[in-house]
């Protein structure tokens, strides 16, 4: 592990579930962030947080609901989903957001079904 | 026209080749240049963090930076199958108190013994 864990890693969930992506930082990082990837495009970022404090909120569909109770724990809540948000949900940090050095998890991939 | 170019692939080089990846970009804006790897099943990991024109290199690695032309190279020499990954350009510019990273499509490269 890189010092990001996120959980679960594989996730399969119907359109009416609700269920939550885990992130877990213990680098004394500020900032955390998730991003979305899909195959042929590029990460996409959904949210950002620093010092616990929304900052970012990048035009996502409210059915992505993001929480941070501390600076080491990121939640992604996810209820009414599309298939079209299947795809692979990566969490990061990094020492503020002033650096571009971030630290990615290995990510959960999720399926829509 | 999308703020960060890259090709994506594939790119298939027998063991030992020198491998050229290169990424352009729009924004003036851009200050700070990164290069990622992501192997399959993985998080991105940071490689490379470049901020100003020229080269910088870290073992069999070169990350070259030309602002004017707005173009950035990742050279990998003697090339290893523990090479093969999806390499990923990231920028990261700020303006107004805001700081965003922005990441190209990856490149997938496969090292063939």
């Amino acid at each position: 592990e890189t010092g990001v864990t996120q959980t679960p890693r594989h996730l399969v969930m119907g359109m009416t579930n609700k269920k939550s992506l885990k992130c877990e930082q213990h680098l004394g990082h500020n900032a955390m962030y998730w991003y979305k990837q899909s195959a042929k495009k590029p990460l996409e970022l959904m949210f950002v947080y620093s010092l616990e404090e929304r900052v970012e909120n990048n035009s996502v569909p409210s059915r992505f609901s993001p929480e941070c109770p501390n600076s080491s724990h990121l939640f992604l809540h996810l209820h009414t989903l599309q298939p079209e948000d299947s795809a692979l949900y990566l969490c990061a940090s990094s020492q503020d957001r002033t650096s571009g050095g971030y630290t990615f998890g290995s990510g959960t991939r999720l399926t829509v079904v | 026209q999308k703020e960060v170019e890259q090709d994506p692939g594939p790119l298939s080089v027998p063991e030992g080749a020198i491998v050229s990846l290169n990424c352009t970009y729009s924004n003036s804006a851009f200050q700070y240049f990164m290069w990622y790897r992501q192997y399959s099943r993985k998080g991105p990991e940071l490689l490379m963090y470049t901020y100003s024109s020229g080269n910088k290199e870290d073992g069999r690695f070169t990350a070259q930076v030309d602002k004017s032309s707005k173009y950035i190279s990742l050279f990998i020499r003697d090339s290893q199958p523990s090479d093969s990954a999806t390499y990923l350009c990231a920028i990261l510019h700020s303006g107004a108190g805001s700081y965003q990273l922005t990441f190209g499509k990856g490149t997938k490269l496969s090292v063939i013994p």
